[in-house]
């Protein structure tokens, strides 16, 4: 079993919906999690990262579901600009774990 | 300074040449990483080196020999790449192995072509 499954999509919405992005997680000891978000032939920059009591930052949303070993993106209103590929990430402590990425691709 | 520096960005090299990768950070990280991307999959992780001592390798061929000269730098010395190793190549930084809550700082990586 994997560490982190991820969706890998597409995703393909149109400009103004919202859109949720899941990411499952097998150890239950894991303790730090965080979505990145990569554009096209550039590296994954942080986009948030996810705490026990759910974080928001303007149009993004992340949760954190320990009982169920889950962490959630949630983007609302969505741009052209938030085409990308987001991938979470996850900490045992000792090492990250990487989702496989979902594409997103916003359409006008 | 929040950066993590690579250089070369691009890289074009034979199968039968010597070249490094560098990497710098000057966050105060102990942390630092090397991982390698393939189109349209996540980065994979080759090694860790944690207090500038190797602390992972993933069974990475040795054709691929990090380096790390001090608890800024971090190199990554290829000999005898094939095609197939061609991809982009990332150095990350943490804080440390074991402080995880701010996740990653990425360079901008080096896309390498094998020829």
């Amino acid at each position: 079993r994997k560490e982190v499954e991820q969706d890998p999509g597409p995703f393909n919405v149109p400009e103004g919906a919202t859109v949720a992005f899941n990411c499952t997680y097998s150890n239950s000891a894991s303790q730090s999690f965080f979505w990145y978000r990569q554009d096209c032939r550039k590296e994954p920059k942080l986009l948030m990262s996810v705490y026990s009591s759910g974080n928001e930052d303007g149009r993004f949303t992340a949760q954190l579901n320990r009982a169920s070993q889950y962490i959630s993106l949630l983007i609302r209103d969505s741009k052209l600009s938030d085409s990308a590929t987001y991938l979470c990430v996850i900490s045992t402590g000792n090492q990250f774990y990487f989702g496989t990425g979902t594409s997103l691709t916003v359409i006008p | 300074d929040t950066e993590v520096t690579q250089t070369p960005k691009h890289l074009v090299m034979g199968m039968t040449n010597k070249k490094s990768l560098k990497c710098e950070q000057h966050m105060g990280h102990r942390a630092m990483y090397w991982y390698k991307q393939k189109a349209k999959k996540p980065p994979e992780l080759m090694f860790v080196y944690s207090y500038e001592k190797l602390s992972i390798n993933e069974s990475v061929p040795s054709r691929f020999s990090p380096e790390c000269p001090n608890s800024s730098l971090l190199n990554l010395h290829l000999h005898a790449l094939q095609p197939e190793d061609s991809a982009l190549y990332l150095c990350a930084s943490s804080q440390d192995i074991g402080t995880t809550n701010y996740g990653y700082t990425f360079g901008s990586g080096t896309r390498l072509t094998v020829v």
